[in-house]
């Protein structure tokens, strides 16, 4: 079946754009996260949602950041007024959680360029 | 909150054995797990290995987890140039899953 999808793939701004990026996580799967990869670091975790509980916002790095998940389905990461620290890849993750096995599905990212 | 840790850089030969090391801090993770990113990729699940068990064994691929220690480590038998990724190792505390910052492996044909 269709696994997780990002759009774009790639997305250039210019420094104080606001940026949106799209996430469609796999059918049926309850819980969603947006993740952020820049240049030799790890994974930073940046939002959570599961079904219809209030998501976990606590690895948002600014209040430029902001996420929504619609009909508990495409979820959309939106950046207001760019920086260049911003530019890194942005992957979403989907997951059917059942009990404390949790394997996330990623999608290939969205790879972030601010100039 | 869980912290997990592992080295950046791994570089072997083709044909030998690779060992990617990682600690963690929450000794409550019911699952440690290990996942792989090809270049340009998202991350895929390799396998994982539940708190309860020591050693997990698929094919190529040997998890041993010691627990006394928060210490777990992947070993990839005969690797291969197809092998070269990153590969990071996670553990899940309640929900939320903690990511290392993932070691770069090397295949040197």
């Amino acid at each position: 079946g269709a696994g997780v999808s990002q759009s774009p793939s790639n997305k250039v701004t210019e420094k104080g754009k606001d940026v949106e990026l799209r996430c469609d996580p796999i059918s049926g799967h309850t819980a969603l996260y947006w993740y952020r990869q820049s240049l030799g670091q790890g994974l930073e975790f940046l939002i959570y949602f599961q079904g219809n509980s209030a998501p976990d916002k606590s690895g948002l790095p600014s209040d430029r950041f902001s996420a929504e998940r619609t009909g508990g389905s495409v979820s959309t990461l939106t950046i207001q007024r760019t920086q260049q620290e911003d530019s890194a890849v942005y992957l979403c993750a989907s997951s059917f959680e059942r009990s404390s096995y949790n394997e996330q599905f990623f999608g290939p990212g969205t790879r972030l360029t601010v100039l | 909150g869980e912290d997990v840790e592992q080295s950046l850089f791994l570089s072997v030969r083709e044909g030998d054995s690779s060992v990617i090391n990682c600690t963690y801090t929450d000794s409550s993770s019911t699952y440690l797990y290990w996942y792989k990113q090809e270049p340009g990729a998202g991350l895929q699940l390799l396998t994982y290995i539940f708190s309860n068990m020591d050693m997990k064994q698929d094919q190529r691929l040997t998890v041993l987890l010691n627990k006394k220690d928060k210490h777990l480590s992947l070993r990839i038998a005969d690797t291969q140039t197809g092998d070269s990724a990153i590969y990071f190792c996670a553990g899940t505390g309640g929900f939320k899953t903690i990511f290392g910052a993932g070691t770069r492996l090397f295949v040197k044909a």
